[in-house]
């Protein structure tokens, strides 16, 4: 079956990068998901890869997927106060819709 | 961006009684819509499939009786937590794509249930 694996929390300090790392364990994933979660909230939904793409970008979000490795990151540079809450990746498979299966999160604190 | 909307966002419930939690795509149909629960500082575990004008696929270890998904139209899925307990509390998620086949999932802004 499938396996999201995230480390569970990452501290970093105003202005400098943020990484989330992330494992996944089935090869026949299609699309790997960013999502943010903060307090009491839904999922909004950051970025997303196709599986045949090494690289996203967008703004301040780098998206790094290695396919070989199954290894999946998250950098979000110049790292705002605001952007403290949970990250969790999530991977969908081929013939499976919309269906996602979720890492376990990573909270990430932003210190000032 | 499409949009789900799920009502209500929070609710408080006396154990025993029945709660239905409604998730609405407002902009485009879904032939298909997932339930998701989230136990506190937990990740989301998939609860059901709910398909239009058929029987939902529960996942293993979630009770179908207790949980009932009724996705009567393209744009509406309701789930039922029946006989609520206090364990029974949790954050619960939709989530909806759109019949295109766009592989987005969107999602709904949760319920948040208490059973005291």
């Amino acid at each position: 079956g499938e396996d999201v694996e995230q480390s569970l929390f990452l501290s970093v300090r105003e202005g400098d990068s943020s990484v989330i790392n992330c494992t996944y364990t089935d090869s026949s994933s299609t699309y790997l998901y960013w999502y943010k979660q903060e307090p009491g909230a839904g999922l909004q939904l950051l970025t997303y890869i196709f599986s045949n793409m090494d690289m996203k970008q967008d703004q301040r979000l780098t998206v790094l997927l290695n396919k070989k490795d199954k290894h999946l990151s998250l950098r979000i540079a110049d790292t705002q106060t605001g952007d403290s809450a949970i990250y969790f990746c999530a991977e969908s498979m081929e013939n499976a819709g919309n269906m996602l299966t979720f890492g376990g999160g990573t909270r990430l604190m932003v210190k000032p | 961006g499409a949009v789900v909307s799920q009502h209500p966002s929070w609710v408080i419930c006396k154990s025993g009684t029945s709660v239905k939690i409604e998730c609405r795509s407002l902009d485009f149909q879904a032939t298909t819509m997932f339930w998701y629960r989230q136990f506190p500082k937990q990740s989301l575990m998939l609860m059901a499939t709910s398909n239009e004008g058929s029987k939902a696929t529960y996942e293993q270890g979630v009770e179908k009786d207790k949980f009932l998904i009724n996705h009567a139209s393209l744009t509406l899925s309701t789930l039922t937590v029946t006989s609520a307990h206090p364990e029974d509390s949790s954050f619960y998620i939709c989530s909806a794509g759109a019949v295109d086949g766009n592989t987005e999932a969107f999602f709904g802004q949760g319920t948040r249930l208490t059973v005291v």
